[in-house]
């Protein structure tokens, strides 16, 4: 079966500092990994993803994601956290074989002048 | 390059009425995904369109359907409606070429 875990709903960091938003996931298949970001009242974006080739990936806006298949983890990580990346990021899972993907249950950030 | 447009933006419902939502892909994309998003469960994944065929589905009761049509336009219809049922409704066309989902803005559902 297949799963997705963000493991913290809430960060808050103070802008400048650098961003960690954990992700754990399981499955069956080797899967494609993204991250996707909602601004309030917007749809998702995609940040990056991971479909199984180089390990760490870079994606948009300067966020970057380690795939860790021992750890079964990919963390999205921003060296320095700007007050526009306040938003919900939901780690996405991708079992293959057709579109029915697993959303984790997202993690809210908040960036502190 | 347009991108994912779902109409309307938002919509007040009264319960046991029934509503439809409306999702236009990406020009060139066949696979079209619906997604109910509430405070509560998160991002679940309703039914999946490829080709006017629905191919993957989620948990949801009968009363949420959807089609795709030939120009891979896809509506999404749930009926006899529950105060349960106000979310946010996402559609995603998918590019298979890159594995790649493009969400639209969303349909606001309230049900009052």
């Amino acid at each position: 079966a297949q799963s997705v875990t963000q493991l913290d709903s809430h960060v808050s960091v103070s802008e400048g500092t650098p961003v960690l938003l954990r992700c754990n996931y399981s499955s069956s298949y080797s899967p494609s990994l993204f991250w996707y970001v909602q601004h309030p009242n917007k749809g998702l974006q995609l940040l990056l993803k991971y479909t199984s080739a180089a390990t760490l990936v870079k994606g948009i806006n300067g966020f970057e994601a380690e795939f860790k298949k021992s750890e079964t983890s990919f963390h999205l990580t921003k060296p320095s956290a700007h007050m526009s990346d306040a938003a919900e990021y939901f780690c996405v899972v991708d079992p293959g074989g057709g579109f029915k993907t697993i959303f984790g249950a997202g993690t809210r950030l908040f960036v502190k002048a | 390059k347009a991108g994912v447009t779902q109409t309307p933006r938002y919509l007040i419902k009264t319960r046991g009425q029934q509503v439809t939502l409306s999702c236009s892909p990406i020009s060139g994309h066949r696979s079209v995904s619906w997604y109910q998003q509430t405070p509560g469960q998160g991002l679940q994944f309703l039914f999946e369109y490829f080709s006017e065929t629905q191919r993957n589905k989620g948990n949801f009761p009968g009363r949420f359907s959807g089609r795709q049509f030939s120009n891979s336009r896809s509506e999404m219809n749930v009926s006899t409606l529950e105060l349960g049922d106000s979310a946010l409704y996402l559609c995603a066309s998918y590019d298979y070429r890159n594995t790649e989902a493009f969400f639209g803005q969303g349909t606001r559902l309230t049900v009052v």
